[in-house]
């Protein structure tokens, strides 16, 4: 089946530091791909998608290509704030059910 | 933009107490909205796909006369955790998408239900 595989967290770093989090895919067919940012005790917020191969997804600094060659949607940003500390979590979009998959998460912890 | 309301955003009672959670969308119209669970630290599990006018959806391992879905309009899903105890305490995201915004838009989500049965 379908399944997304995220690196294990926390990715703890630096305020100004370099910042991907890694995520891999496995899907049949042409599945959109999404990265989610949870804040604590909050539900999820879309942060950027990718519909197609190639495709960029960028938000608020962030962001992640379609890599259908490699099947990866690694996320980056070129300098974290504190702010950005939340839980982010990569997902498909399952073609034909319009599910989502998620990846486990990965909390990334930004420290001034 | 398309916004989902979840309510309530907490609930604490006692074993054996029925609760209803509500999901609405409120500037589109979801024939179709997603019932998730997360535990602690522990990623979002799909339960059921909710559909207005019809039986949800559920996923394998789901109980469905624990976890009832309704889904009796095109802007309110509603879960209802029937007879909960304490290991039904969890945090409870629902989700929609606005289908008016043609294909492969993402999925707007609830700020979730936190739920502590005691």
């Amino acid at each position: 089946g379908n399944s997304v595989t995220q690196m294990e967290g926390p990715v703890t770093l630096s305020e100004e530091a370099f910042l991907t989090i890694n995520c891999t895919y496995t899907a049949t067919g042409y599945p959109s791909l999404f990265w989610y940012v949870q804040y604590p005790g909050e539900g999820l917020q879309l942060l950027l998608k990718a519909t197609k191969a190639d495709d960029k997804g960028s938000n608020k600094g962030f962001e992640a290509t379609y890599r259908k060659e490699t099947t990866s949607f690694h996320l980056e940003k070129g300098s974290v704030q504190v702010s950005d500390s939340a839980v982010y979590f990569c997902a498909l979009c399952e073609q034909n059910t319009d599910k989502l998959i998620f990846g486990t998460g990965t909390r990334l912890q930004v420290f001034p | 933009g398309a916004v989902v309301s979840q309510h309530p955003s907490r609930v604490i009672c006692k074993s054996g107490t029925s609760v209803k959670i509500e999901c609405r969308s409120l500037d589109f119209q979801a024939t179709t909205m997603f019932w998730y669970r997360q535990f602690p630290k522990k990623s979002l599990m799909l339960m059921a796909t909710s559909n207005e006018g019809s039986k949800a959806t559920y996923e394998q391992g789901v109980e469905k006369d624990k976890f009832l879905i309704n889904h009796a309009s095109l802007t309110l899903s509603t879960l209802t955790v029937t007879s909960a105890h304490p290991e039904d305490s969890s945090f409870y995201i629902c989700s929609a998408r606005d289908p008016g915004t043609g294909l492969y838009q993402p999925q707007h989500f609830g700020d979730g239900t936190r739920l502590s049965i005691l």
